[in-house]
């Protein structure tokens, strides 16, 4: 069975650091593009960046570039998503999700991760 | 890279067919075959419906259908189900951004 499976809940406080995981299974994890996607609460989907695990090319939204890392390990099949510095207005869901190339989409998504950003 | 324009609401009752919209530019959807749509249950994963503009990937009701005529794709809901009370993106291709994609605003389908 094709999963993404994500990392647990975080509650943070300003200006820490963290960065959570988006593991995947059932299928060549090297061979298919992860983009990350965040949903700040009560607010529609937004792309942040996209990552291919094989060779670690990365695309960055304009609006996240320089606010989010992103990354992988293709030799234990897992992607992430890591911040620096924390913000409140970091607080949101994060969604990894597979990317087909051939047909441009998100055909499977993790559960998401939720991230608490609160002093 | 603005966000694609979807209405924020759309309501029917079951049985009736519903259409959201997502209306961009040459830039994204009307420039490119490229157009995907996700139902998005609040607590769960999205899910993708509909992939390069008309095309439904395996599982997915033929009851959903997608097209697009100009600057503007469709996502048509028949026979409507309390089931598919959700929230629907948009998502397309693009040239405005270094990151090649961008979401709709987001429709709200309520069945009444």
């Amino acid at each position: 069975e094709v999963q993404l499976v994500q990392s647990e809940a975080e509650v943070k406080k300003p200006g820490e650091s963290l960065k959570i995981s988006c593991k995947g299974s059932g299928y060549s994890f090297p061979n298919y593009w992860i983009g990350w996607v965040r949903q700040m609460p009560g607010k529609g989907l937004e792309w942040m960046g996209i990552i291919s695990p094989g060779d670690s090319v990365i695309r960055y939204s304009p609006s996240f570039r320089g606010q989010v890392t992103i990354s992988a390990d293709k030799s234990i099949s897992t992607a992430y998503l890591q911040w620096s510095s924390l913000k409140a207005s970091d607080t949101a869901m994060y969604y990894c999700a597979r990317h087909l190339t051939t047909v441009m989409a998100l055909d499977m998504w993790g559960q998401g991760t939720l991230v608490t950003v609160s002093s | 890279q603005s966000a694609l324009t979807q209405p924020a609401s759309v309501s029917g009752s079951p049985r009736q067919s519903i259409t959201i919209s997502c209306t961009g530019t040459s830039s994204d959807v009307g420039g490119y075959n490229s157009v995907s749509w996700y139902q998005h249950h609040p607590g769960k994963a999205p899910k993708l419906m509909i992939y390069e503009v008309s095309n439904r990937p395996s599982g997915v009701s033929n009851r959903f259908s997608g097209s697009k005529s100009g600057n503007t794709a469709s996502l048509t809901i028949s026979g409507l189900r309390a089931e598919d009370e959700a929230d629907y993106y948009c998502s397309s291709y693009t040239i405005s951004s270094t990151l090649g994609y961008v979401f709709g605003t987001g429709t709200k389908v309520t069945v009444l």
